[in-house]
């Protein structure tokens, strides 16, 4: 069975400082990740998805990911926040559906 | 590319009357959609996989009765809320993808209100 918990329900981060929000997964075989971003009222945006490629993944925003497997981690960053930045994230992994993390919300602090 | 559509983006309705929302993939075809609940401040909650031309898939749980889905066309997808309930009330995403392996992409979600 597949698995993805995402470590913090809440975070807050200052204008301008790096943005780290946590993802852990558990998968039997290789897994397909996403991250996706949903503003307050709207549907889930694609920031970025790790299919077995390259294990650092960019993606939109300036956001990017790393799949380690020795950690079973996805952690999502980014190097500078923007007050846009503001949201909820989801961590997705891919089975024969897709199973979404509880969520994390991004407070950007001014 | 890769865009969702959904309609309306908000409705209000009375206790015991049915609303219909529809999803569009504007720019693809989609052979499957899913239709997703969404609770204030929680994660996704799978309600029915779609797949073009066949009856839809519940998840565990979720009355095919009460939400009728279709998917007449590899564009289009509607779900049916019949005979609403104020607890019906929530905020409902669909999304669709092209094949099996690829990525899904949302619909910006409908929120209904049952009075």
């Amino acid at each position: 069975a597949q698995s993805v918990t995402q470590l913090d329900s809440h975070v807050s981060v200052s204008e301008g400082t790096p943005v780290l929000l946590r993802c852990n997964y558990s998968s039997s075989y290789s897994p397909s990740l996403f991250w996706y971003v949903q503003h307050p009222n709207k549907g889930l945006q694609l920031l970025l998805k790790y299919t077995s490629a390259a294990t650092l993944v960019k993606g939109i925003n300036g956001f990017e990911a790393e799949f380690k497997k020795s950690e079973t981690s996805f952690h999502l960053t980014k190097p500078s926040a923007h007050m846009s930045d503001a949201a909820e994230y989801f961590c997705v992994v891919r089975g024969s559906k897709y199973i979404f993390g509880t969520g994390t919300r991004l407070k950007v602090l001014a | 590319g890769a865009v969702v559509s959904q309609h309306p983006s908000w409705v209000i309705c009375k206790s015991g009357t049915s609303v219909k929302i529809e999803c569009r993939s504007l720019d693809f075809q989609a052979t499957t959609m899913f239709w997703y609940r969404q609770f204030p401040k929680q994660s996704l909650m799978l309600m029915a996989t779609s797949n073009e031309g066949s009856k839809a898939t519940y998840e565990q749980g979720v009355e095919k009765d009460k939400f009728l889905i279709n998917h007449a066309s590899l564009t289009l997808s509607t779900l049916t809320v019949t005979s609403a309930h104020p607890e019906d009330s929530s905020f409902y995403i669909c999304s669709a993808r092209l094949r099996e392996a690829d990525t899904q992409y949302f619909g910006p979600g409908t929120r209904l209100t049952v009075l």
